[in-house]
């Protein structure tokens, strides 16, 4: 079954600093991976996918994310940090059903220390 | 377009009560999903609807019914609500196999 891991339930970084947010999934067939940000009292919002092709994925809000199949890895990154960019964010992975199902993992919160 | 709504946006019930809750899509979405979301647990999928007239169980079905009204709607309903059931609920929506568009969420407190 297809599973999702974040590592880390919280992340502290400066303004400036570089934002990793790591997230490794099992997957039994190739899959389809997201990145989702949450932003307080909202719904979720897409930051960025891969589905095939180049396994170098950039986002919105200046975010990216590779996808490293050896590792079975898709951490998300930013050159810089923003206040702004305080939230939740959310890895996911396609079921392998093909139903469009997402298993998702169980969050990363953000913290952007001036 | 409004894109995924749901209403009501807060909602407090009794142990006990009943109710519904509504999520709707203007975006042409074949699948519907509703969620859940607790502290540390991430989303997690109580039902979906893989297209109109069909609903299926997923991680948390227990406590909870669906319809699929139509292709637009797709509506929660708690039976006999329970203090477990205290959550954010999320309704989202997609086309094929890609990005799910989430609405603004529903919070519910049982008491």
């Amino acid at each position: 079954a297809q599973s999702v891991t974040q590592l880390g339930s919280h992340v502290s970084v400066s303004e400036g600093a570089l934002v990793l947010l790591r997230c490794n999934y099992s997957s039994s067939v190739p899959p389809y991976l997201f990145w989702y940000v949450q932003y307080p009292n909202q719904g979720l919002q897409l930051l960025l996918k891969y589905t095939t092709g180049a396994t170098l994925v950039k986002g919105i809000n200046g975010f990216e994310a590779e996808f490293k199949k050896s590792e079975t890895s898709f951490h998300l990154t930013k050159p810089s940090a923003h206040m702004s960019d305080a939230a939740e964010y959310f890895c996911a992975v396609s079921d392998s059903s093909n139903t469009g199902k997402l298993i998702f993992g169980q969050g990363t919160t953000l913290q952007v220390k001036p | 377009n409004a894109g995924v709504t749901q209403t009501p946006k807060f909602q407090v019930l009794k142990t006990g009560q009943s109710m519904t809750l509504q999520c709707a899509q203007d975006m042409n979405h074949n699948s519907m999903y509703w969620y859940r979301q607790d502290p540390g647990m991430g989303l997690r999928l109580i039902y979906y609807s893989a297209s109109e007239g069909t609903t299926d169980k997923g991680e948390v079905p227990n406590g909870y019914n669906v319809s699929r009204l139509n292709k637009r709607e797709f509506s929660l309903r708690l039976e006999s609500a329970a203090p477990s059931q205290t959550s954010v609920y999320f309704c989202a929506g997609q086309q094929g196999a890609g990005e799910q568009f989430f609405g603004p969420g529903t919070r519910l407190t049982v008491l």
